[in-house]
């Protein structure tokens, strides 16, 4: 079964522009999530789609953003681009999602570098 | 608040000894707990998870982690460490959140470093 994949893997952007990302699930994945990690925050939850609905929005500002389609593909935009949001920001697909008695574990990709300069 | 803590930013070890790598959480309710590694420009990958049962849960390439209740700890545990076992490893938690809905917390990542 081939894993989660995003894309671009590496984007370099200047402050002000906007970029999107990508990413595909596990097949048969229908929850996907959104990380930004950085060496001092570690991972920073962004939000949770499942079946083309968010389900769960971390604290970030507006500027971030992001939908599922049909297929359970997602994508992650961010706006009017800071310094600040330069990261690896990483994809995770998992079965369903967190629930009162279930608990699944994710499947990550290799993440996007995105470098704001 | 609910959250992960994992005190130590690296730990070393020398290869063929044994490793533990710590992790405490604090979360209302039963935890669910789960260990992921990552290595240089990867994702992370999944180790193992805690849900209930028995307390040592043993999962990927011989790690195991100990679940204690009373001092809310999960801590990874290897009993000989291999050199390509150097890498970052994250501890998570199921937290339930105020929006009524579960998500998943991590710790800030702890460095691995076996030594030849």
């Amino acid at each position: 079964k081939a894993g989660v994949t995003q894309t671009p893997r590496y984007l370099i952007k200047t402050r002000g522009q906007q970029v999107t990302l990508s990413c595909s699930p596990i097949s048969g994945h229908r929850s996907v999530s959104w990380y930004q990690q950085t060496p001092g925050q570690g991972l920073q939850f962004l939000f949770e789609y499942f079946s083309e609905t968010q389900r769960n929005k971390g604290n970030f500002p507006g500027r971030f953003s992001g939908r599922q389609f049909s297929n359970s593909r997602s994508e992650m935009n961010v706006s009017t681009l800071e310094l600040g949001d330069s990261a690896l920001y990483l994809c995770a697909s998992s079965l369903g999602l967190a629930g009162f008695t279930s608990s699944y574990e994710q499947y990550f990709g290799p993440g996007t570098r995105l470098t704001v300069t | 608040a609910q959250s992960v803590a994992q005190p130590e930013d690296q730990v070393n070890v020398a290869e063929g000894n044994p490793l533990t790598v710590k992790c405490t959480y604090s979360v209302s309710g039963n935890p669910y707990l789960f260990w992921y590694v990552q290595y240089p420009n990867r994702g992370l990958q999944f180790l193992l998870k805690y849900i209930t049962g028995d307390n040592l849960v043993k999962g990927s390439y011989g790690f195991e982690a100990e679940f204690n209740k009373s001092q809310t700890s999960f801590h990874l545990k290897k009993p000989s460490a291999l050199v390509s076992d150097s890498a970052l490893y994250f501890c998570a938690v199921r937290a339930f959140d105020t929006s009524g809905t579960y998500k998943y917390i991590f710790g800030t990542g702890t460095r691995l470093k076996v030594l030849a």
